[in-house]
């Protein structure tokens, strides 16, 4: 089993459209948890962290639920510019501070 | 502004030939990674270092090398033993406790 998992996509959405992504993680000893966005070709980039009590930033809602290993992120009214792969990221429960990347699910938003 | 620097942007290595990658930041992380990303793959752990002159091996780390002997530098050598270098390779800096990674530009390597 994939330490973190995500399913792939390609999410294809009308601009303006609510789309959510899920994510399961296998180490119940993860602590932290993390989107990140890569567009086509670049470095991924933090998008947010998200913290256990849920938590909110513009258009974007992050979800976590520890007791299933799950992750989600909302993306209300979604712009061209959302556009990208969307990265579930994870901390291994270890002393090492890495951190666990999925493969990604890629957004296409269609105007 | 502070941030990772990555260099060269694009590579081409001839088989049986070693290249290096540099990465320097100035963002006085302790903690520094490179990472290898393949079309349709996630990113794989090739090595870390949490402090200077110290480093480990990530998931991948076979026919590679790196060195730490600055705070700012963590360089990786793409060695001939590495059968299928080509692929966009990132490095990433952290502050040892919390956060996430701050990520260059990254450097695509090409076999010809």
């Amino acid at each position: 089993r994939k330490e973190v998992e995500q399913d792939p996509g390609p999410f294809n959405v009308p601009e303006g459209a609510t789309v959510a992504f899920n994510c399961t993680y296998s180490n119940s000893a993860s602590q932290s948890f993390f989107w990140y966005r890569q567009d086509c070709r670049k470095e991924p980039k933090l998008l947010m962290s998200v913290y256990s009590s849920g938590n909110e930033d513009g258009r974007f809602t992050a979800q976590l639920n520890r007791a299933s290993q799950y992750i989600s992120l909302l993306i209300r009214d979604s712009k061209l510019s959302d556009s990208a792969t969307y990265l579930c990221v994870v901390r291994d429960g270890g002393a090492t501070n890495k951190l666990i990347f999925g493969t990604g699910t890629l957004l296409a938003v269609q105007p | 502004d502070g941030g990772i620097t990555q260099s060269p942007k694009y590579l081409f290595r001839k088989e049986g030939q070693n290249v290096t990658l540099s990465c320097e930041q100035n963002l006085n992380h302790d903690a520094m990674y490179w990472y290898r990303q393949d079309p349709g793959q996630g990113l794989r752990l090739i090595y870390y270092s949490q402090i200077v002159n110290d480093f480990q091996k990530g998931d991948i780390a076979e026919g590679y090398s790196v060195s730490r002997e600055k705070k700012e530098s963590f360089p990786l050598t793409v060695t001939s033993a590495q059968k299928n270098p080509t692929a966009f390779y990132l490095c990433a800096s952290s502050t040892p406790v919390v956060g996430g990674y701050t990520f260059g530009s990254g450097t695509r390597l090409t076999v010809v």
